[in-house]
């Protein structure tokens, strides 16, 4: 276990809603990263939180946004859903903004179905 | 754009044996390379990971070797066994230095 929770696990949505998903991270980390896995594929880089700022940004469309509150934990929320966010998210704690010499620790991930 | 992908989409190997998971990348300034492994509903475990002013690592059961001519990384597990059965990510940081690019994934199987 790597002390990174998520939730729920599982959600089922329709095209066009809004989703919330939720992530804690390892006790004592500052960092949070999300990422979207689609079914066969590796994982890829959403954006980033340290300090309660985005810190980084992979590429995709301001429709993804996010949170991160000041206890570490943090939200990533989709608005309008496409059926391709059809995905598992996994969330990453660390300990600093900078992922060199650090190792991120993952969750178990969000399992999101877009009907 | 730069990306890191592997040989092989998936691998089967008997109990006891060896197995040597591949992965290449074209991104020359990465300067840190990860293996993760990934089971059937879980996140990235992180297994072992290379610097690249390194060639070669180890850890328990596990080696990475880094080809920087080649852009070419290669986990070794040795003894394989069945916990070992799950797909295996490279990943690798560039300049950035805030994000992982994860390749495709290798599916390893490893019949009893």
């Amino acid at each position: 276990e790597t002390g990174v929770t998520q939730s729920p696990t599982h959600l089922i949505k329709t095209r066009g809603q809004q989703v919330t998903l939720r992530c804690s991270s390892q006790s004592g980390h500052n960092t949070v990263s999300w990422y979207q896995q689609a079914l066969g594929q590796g994982p890829q880089f959403i954006f980033q939180y340290y300090r309660e700022e985005e810190n980084g940004r992979g590429n995709f469309p301001p429709r993804f946004s996010g949170l991160q509150f000041p206890n570490y934990s943090s939200e990533l929320n989709v608005n309008a859903l496409e059926l391709d966010d059809s995905a598992l998210y996994l969330c990453a704690s660390s300990l600093a903004g900078r992922v060199t010499n650090e190792k991120l620790f993952f969750g178990s991930g969000t399992q999101l179905s877009v009907l | 754009g730069e990306s890191v992908g592997l040989h092989l989409p998936t691998l089967s190997v008997q109990e006891g044996d060896n197995s040597i998971i591949n992965c290449a990348y074209s991104n020359s300034a990465s300067d840190y390379f990860i293996w993760y492994k990934q089971e059937s509903g879980k996140g990235p475990q992180f297994i072992i990971d290379i610097r690249s002013n390194m060639d070669k690592r180890q850890g328990q059961r596990v080696t990475v070797l880094l080809n920087k001519t080649v852009k070419h990384l290669s986990l070794q597990i040795a003894a394989t066994q069945p916990g070992d059965s799950a797909v295996y990510f490279c990943a690798e940081i560039g300049g950035s230095n805030y994000k992982l690019t994860f390749g495709k994934g290798t599916l390893l199987t490893v019949n009893p």
